[in-house]
């Protein structure tokens, strides 16, 4: 089974904060991707990675960036936490290219204050 | 800006009846469609996917691919009140080839 893991399912932090939202996969996968889901709007791609030190934004990019040192690890990192981004951050992974199956962590709900 | 359109819903089935999700999506290139599950207040988890034009049956759920028309549906058989959740249509991006971009969901509730 791939299992997909988040280091919060809950976090709460302060405007202006330096947030960290960490993911592991155990199934070498080649890619990850950082979701953000708010209602209404589904689920927006902030960036993914399909290698590792590799990344790419995706459609709600600016506020966040990403680090990939290590294959199974991608991390999502807020530099200064805004409360226009409280928000569910969904992490997945997905073997190779061409639209794989991707597969979901369990989530991490942010709240900025 | 590629999109995927999904009736938000909810849509309201009765126990025992089938449900029928629709999905259509703009991008012409996309090769690879799936349909995931989320409960309320969990993460989307995969049902099924599909490649090719036509049916793909799973069980109680089938999977219907039109590409011609660019039409994506679910159909769920028998449908259970466990079934009430988000369905979440997903189409494979030809930008970037890795991607997939998702409809914003449709809510179905299966009444007891």
């Amino acid at each position: 089974d791939v299992k997909v893991t988040q280091s919060s399912r809950y976090l709460v932090k302060r405007t202006g904060e330096k947030v960290f939202l960490e993911c592991v996969q155990d199934m070498d996968h080649e890619n990850m991707f950082w979701y953000r889901q708010d209602p209404g709007l589904g689920l927006r791609l902030i960036y993914f990675s399909y290698d590792v030190k590799m990344k790419e934004k995706g459609d709600i990019p600016e506020g966040y960036s990403v680090s990939r040192e290590k294959k199974e690890r991608f991390s999502l990192i807020l530099e200064s936490a805004s409360t226009n981004q409280t928000s569910m951050y969904l992490c997945a992974s997905s073997l190779g290219a061409g639209g794989d199956t991707q597969y979901f962590g369990p989530g991490t709900r942010l709240t900025v204050l | 800006q590629k999109e995927v359109e999904q009736n938000s819903g909810p849509l309201s089935v009765p126990e025992g009846a089938i449900a029928s999700l629709n999905c259509t999506y703009s991008d012409r290139g996309s090769q690879s469609f799936f349909w995931y599950r989320q409960y309320s207040g969990k993460s989307p988890e995969l049902i099924m996917f599909i490649y090719s034009n036509g049916d793909k049956e799973d069980g109680r759920f089938t999977a219907q691919l039109n590409k011609a028309s660019q039409y994506v549906s679910l159909l769920i058989r028998d449908s259970q009140p466990s079934d009430s959740a988000t369905y979440l249509c997903a189409v494979s991006s030809e930008e970037g080839g890795n991607k997939l971009v998702f409809g914003a969901g449709t809510i179905l509730r299966v009444k007891s």
